[in-house]
């Protein structure tokens, strides 16, 4: 059950675009569509923004989108905006029946 | 509204036991599996453990295997865990969130645990 690859930090300015990449192996991300990510802000339990790849749970602005090719997934979050600060975590069902989470990614606004 | 509690953490020795509770509000408890997550002092998310509505699938992580029990009381709105054999690195906040397929929409505020000599 090794941790999913993330980036340990993005950084942009606000109004811009990044991407989070999420990578792992045949036996977890590129095995299912269960990839989901989360934002997590200091002190505060994390919310989920995407699940199942693409999809985004009512509430959650349309600036953020998922996508995977192969054993990587990714998070776009377009329109940067301050409150957008926080880390990011991506996840996967594996074939072992359980989650693997990424290492998180830590995302500055400039 | 949704509502998931977490209580049960605290100061523990290594080696020692400590068990959680999640009161769950606001849903159908018995209709959703459940799952604990945990997360170290300033390091990531780990999945700890599922369990499916009816308490007839079970899974856990490989670093808890053998030490931590899953459960749930439907009557109670209730999920537990159950945790021996306590480890300084099972030192961490720990979520309960109720699971959809395998993703997580709702979670506790987490209660911390800390294994300490």
């Amino acid at each position: 059950q090794s941790a999913l690859t993330q980036p340990a930090s993005v950084s942009g300015s606000p109004g811009q675009s990044i991407t989070i990449s999420c990578t792992g192996t045949s036996s977890d991300v590129g095995g299912y569509n269960y990839v989901s990510w989360y934002q997590q802000h200091p002190g505060k339990a994390p919310k989920l923004m995407i699940y199942e790849v693409s999809n985004r749970p009512s509430g959650v602005p349309d600036r953020f989108s998922g996508s995977k090719s192969g054993n990587t997934a990714s998070l776009t979050i377009s329109g940067l905006q301050a409150e957008d600060e926080a880390d990011y975590y991506c996840s996967s069902y594996t074939s072992s029946s359980t989650v693997v989470f990424g290492g998180g990614t830590k995302l500055t606004v400039l | 509204e949704v509502q998931l509690v977490e209580s049960g953490g605290g100061l523990v020795q290594p080696g020692g036991s400590l068990r959680l509770s999640c009161a769950a509000s606001g849903f159908t408890f018995s209709s959703y599996s459940m799952n604990w997550v945990r997360q170290a002092p300033g390091k990531g998310l780990e999945w700890v453990s599922y369990i499916s509505s009816s308490s007839s699938t079970i899974y856990y992580a490989d670093s808890v295997k053998g030490r931590f029990t899953i459960s749930r009381d439907n009557a109670k709105n209730s999920l537990y865990l159950q945790m021996n054999s306590l480890r300084d690195e099972d030192t961490a906040v720990y979520y309960c969130a109720r699971g959809q397929l395998w993703f997580f929409v709702y979670w506790g505020q987490g209660t911390l645990v800390t294994v300490s000599s």
